[in-house]
């Protein structure tokens, strides 16, 4: 069974679309974050929700917008796409209070052509 | 602000030892962990050190210095399928976990 998952493995778009990407975890997890990974393999985090609730919202621009209708899902919408928005994007959970011990997601690569 | 520095790459030879260092500076520490990423893969926890020492896990062996914001990874008995890039990541009273650039390590035969 997979633990974390998400969906599309693979995105390619042009520049202005807007796209959506979704994020499901069996490991009955409270919290549940996206990351950017970019092209030099830093990987950079950008919201994490604990129990449907925002808790860390890092300088991301507002064309992204998480949201997670429960505690096993946190879906990324992104307006507007834009070239440097190409990345790929992990999904990832744990418990709130083992923070540092995360699960990820096997990835979505985007590209924005 | 909070950065960490890592060897960018390292090469070692199958059945060999190799350390992976990582140092920090960050404010409200709690503690340093190690993740692997595969080329492709989705990064995987392997290790964290909340106090001072080693800790073991197989091959997979990390330690942790607060007084010297410096950890490292050691992976012992080299194998080839050893060959990713090694994170070290801290965490504090955020919940949120920093990533270090990583390393890329090259098991050669």
């Amino acid at each position: 069974d997979t633990a974390v998952s998400q969906t599309p493995k693979y995105l390619v778009t042009q520049m202005g679309n807007d796209k959506s990407i979704k994020c499901e975890q069996n490991l009955g997890h409270d919290t549940m974050y996206w990351y950017k990974q970019d092209s030099k393999k830093f990987l950079k985090i950008m919201f994490s929700y604990n129990n449907k609730e925002l808790i860390i919202n890092e300088t991301v621009p507002n064309r992204f917008s998480p949201k997670s209708p429960d505690k096993a899902h946190l879906n990324l919408h992104i307006n507007s796409l834009e070239l440097g928005d190409s990345a790929v994007y992990f999904c990832a959970s744990s418990q709130v209070q083992e923070a540092d011990t995360q699960y990820f997601g096997p990835g979505t690569r985007l590209t924005v052509l | 602000g909070q950065s960490l520095e890592q060897p960018s790459e390292v090469t070692a030879v199958e059945g060999a030892i190799v350390q992976i260092n990582c140092t920090y500076q960050t404010s409200g520490f709690y503690g340093l962990s190690w993740y692997q990423q595969h080329d492709g893969g989705a990064p995987t926890f392997l290790s964290y050190n909340a106090l001072d020492g080693l800790e073991e896990t197989g091959r997979f062996s990390s330690f942790l210095s607060r007084s010297d914001s410096y950890g490292y990874l050691l992976l012992q008995e080299l194998q080839m399928k050893d060959s990713a890039s090694y994170f070290c990541a801290v965490g504090g009273a955020t919940n949120k976990l920093i990533f270090g650039t990583g390393t890329l390590l090259a098991v050669q035969p």
